[in-house]
C-alpha cells in the first residue's frame, strides 16, 4: 500500500534560519508526491507537488521540496523561515493506479518558528 | 474566490444523536473527499465520490456512518447514532478529476466541521 512517514512530531527553528520537515514514501511505481499546510483552525492548503522532472519542486510562499529517489524522501525546505510559517505540515501520497486517486497523508509535522 | 464550504462550523451534540455534516464543493469540481482529524489518528480518509459515485468508502465505519452526493453541489456525511470516540474535525475536500482516474493533487478543503458528542 502507499504511504508516507514524517518521522518527526514537530521541528523548531529560529526566524531566518534554514528549515527543513522531513517526509519519507513508500510507493510501488513512480510516487505522486505532495506538501500541504494547515494552519490552526482551518482546512489544509497545498504547498506544492511532485509528478515528474526536476527533482527541485517550488511551491507556494518560499517552499521548496527534494525528491530524492535513491533514499526515498521528499523534505520539504525554505530557506529562512519566517515565524509566519507556524503551522502544522503534512506530505501526502496519491496512488496513480487507484481509480479516483485518493491522497494518502502523513501523520504531520508541527513547526513552530520562533522571532 | 473559489472554495469548499462546509456547515455546521461547531456542533456538539448528545451520545446517541444524529449528526450530518453538508459540504459544498468548488464548482467544476467532480471529486469530492470526506477526512477525519483527531489528535490521536491524524487525518483518516473517510469515503470519497467520482461524478457522485462513491470509489472507497472502507476507511468509514459502516455500521453509524454514511455518505452521499445528492447532487454535483452537495455531499452529506450522516452518523447515527453519534458516539463520543465520533468527537473529531470532519473536513471535505474537491478537485477536478483527470481522465484516468487521477487527479490533479490538489485538493481543496473546507474549513472543517468540529464535532463534540458528549
Amino acid at each position: 500500500a502507499q504511504s508516507v512517514a514524517q518521522p518527526e512530531d514537530q521541528v523548531n527553528v529560529a526566524e531566518g534560519n534554514p528549515l527543513t520537515v522531513k517526509c519519507t514514501y513508500s510507493v510501488s511505481g513512480n510516487p505522486y508526491l505532495f506538501w500541504y499546510v494547515q494552519y490552526p483552525n482551518r482546512g489544509l492548503q497545498f504547498l506544492l507537488k511532485y509528478i515528474t522532472g526536476d527533482n527541485l519542486v517550488k511551491g507556494s510562499y518560499g517552499f521548496e521540496a527534494e525528491f530524492n529517489k535513491s533514499q526515498t524522501s521528499f523534505h520539504l525546505k525554505k530557506p529562512s523561515a519566517l515565524v509566519s510559517d507556524s503551522a502544522l505540515y503534512f506530505c501526502a501520497t496519491e496512488d496513480p493506479y487507484n481509480q479516483g486517486g485518493k491522497l494518502i497523508f502523513g501523520q504531520g509535522t508541527e513547526l513552530s518558528v520562533k522571532p | 474566490d473559489a472554495r469548499v464550504t462546509q456547515t455546521p462550523r461547531d456542533k456538539v451534540t448528545e451520545m446517541g444523536q444524529e449528526v450530518t455534516m453538508r459540504c459544498q464543493p468548488i464548482l467544476g469540481h467532480n471529486t469530492v473527499f470526506w477526512y477525519r482529524q483527531t489528535m490521536m489518528q491524524g487525518l483518516e480518509l473517510l469515503a470519497y465520490f467520482r461524478n457522485r459515485a462513491p470509489l472507497d468508502d472502507s476507511g468509514m465505519p459502516k455500521d453509524r456512518f454514511s455518505a452521499e452526493m445528492p447532487d454535483a453541489t452537495l455531499a452529506t456525511l450522516k452518523i447515527q447514532p453519534s458516539e463520543p470516540r465520533d468527537s473529531a474535525v470532519y473536513f471535505c475536500a474537491s478537485t477536478r478529476g483527470l481522465a484516468g482516474g487521477t487527479n490533479t493533487g490538489e485538493l481543496f478543503f473546507g474549513e472543517g466541521s468540529r464535532l463534540t458528542v458528549l
